[in-house]
Parts: structure tokens; sequence; C-alpha cells
């Protein structure tokens, strides 16, 4: 089953504008990650958050996360054509259970 | 970072055949290894849960005896497609947990796209 729901389920965007991805979840976590995929291709890991965490950056990336509200955005600054590629929340919890993705999110930068 | 490979990254077969798909940790060992499948612009739904020594934990709707996953040691999970048909073509994903699963990193293979004529 799927834990996650991103919105929007698709994105355009110009080079250099900011992407924001939200991502709603239905259980407790103890953490969220965000990957990216190109198409056809593997996951590549972004960065995760605890869940005792607000807010986390990594280079480009911004992830905020609201337990109260279930919900955590990815937010890509300045983005380039590279970051063309599908972007999924992943829900962690305790013990040895496995991540749950969510349903993606396409983004399209447009050179 | 750990690393986690799949073998083969691609395979085609014809309809009614078995193929295998090996999942390995590089230089870590898992006790815990998991199976994804993802459809053509869709996500990743966990298929199963594999255990070092222990039977595999499927998921609802998945049939155990058409996808045989055996964890036989520490780094290497295997996951059989028995009598393949075009339907079951998707790109399977494994990941594997080091240790006993307190870390939050579960690490990803590549990935292995199999195509079912």
């Amino acid at each position: 089953s799927q834990q996650g729901e991103e919105d929007p389920q698709a994105l355009s965007i110009q080079e250099g504008e900011n992407a924001t991805m939200n991502c709603s979840y239905k259980t407790s976590i103890n953490n969220l990650q965000w990957y990216r995929q190109n198409s056809g291709r593997g996951l590549v890991h972004l960065i995760l958050i605890r869940s005792n965490e607000r807010e986390k950056h990594s280079g480009r990336l911004r992830v905020t996360l609201d337990t109260s509200k279930k919900s955590s955005s990815l937010l890509i600054t300045a983005s380039r054509a590279a970051d063309t590629a599908s972007y999924f929340c992943a829900t962690g919890q305790t013990g040895n259970t496995p991540l749950v993705f969510g349903k993606g999110t396409r983004l399209s930068v447009i050179a | 970072g750990a690393v986690v490979s799949q073998h083969p990254s691609w395979v085609i077969c014809k309809s009614g055949t078995s193929v295998k798909i090996e999942c390995r940790s590089l230089d870590f060992q898992a006790t815990t290894m998991f199976w994804y499948r993802q459809f053509p612009k869709q996500s990743l739904m966990l298929m199963a849960t594999s255990n070092e020594g222990s039977k595999a934990t499927y998921e609802q709707g998945v049939e155990k005896d058409k996808f045989l996953i055996n964890h036989a040691s520490l780094t290497l999970s295997t996951l059989t497609v028995t009598s393949a048909h075009p339907e079951d073509s998707s790109f399977y994903i494994c990941s594997a947990r080091e240790g006993q699963g307190l870390t939050d990193t579960q690490y990803f293979g590549p990935g292995t796209r199999l195509t079912v004529l």
C-alpha cells in the first residue's frame, strides 16, 4: 500500500525558477525521505528528515516537515534542466519496516 | 555510502519462462532486503520483505508462489519470477537495510527491467 500522496502529480517550470513539491502521509512516522528518479533509472536518495526535525537543507534542496499536518515539502531552488525527473517521498517507521513511497511528482525543467 | 547491486540490469524473456534477479549488498551485511515493483509512470510498490534465513513476508496481492524470494546469505537475496507473463513486465528494485533495522537508511539497487514477450 502507499503511504504518501505527492502534489502536484506533474510540474513544468522554466530553468532558474523554484520548484515546490508536497507530500502528505497517513500514519505516524520516524522519518521522511525524498528520492529522485530519472526516467527508467534507479533511485537517488536526496535527503532525510526525522520526525523531530522541522526543516533541513542540502545544497539547492530545502525540505520541511509538519508532523501535525502529516505533510512535507521539497523545494528545489534555481532549477536546472538536469533536475528534470520524478520525485518521490517515502516514509519510514521504526523497526524493520520498509519505506513506503508516495505516488511521485514528475518535474520538467525547461531550458 | 553502502552499495547495493542488482543483476541483471535488464532481461527479456519469453512467456512461460522463469527469471531470477539477484540483489547483493556489496560492502555491508543486510539482514533485511525489500523487493519493490514499479510499473511505467507509477510509484514503487512493495512486494515483499526478505529476511536472511527465514521465509519472506509478502504484501497483500503478491503471489508468493509466483515471486519466489530467497535470502540465503547476509549479502544476497534473489527474486525469481516463475512462469512469467507479459503483465509481469516491470521494473524491479531491491533495497537492503544494514544491521537489525535500527538504522534509517535503506539502500536501493539500480533496478532490473524485465520484459516478457
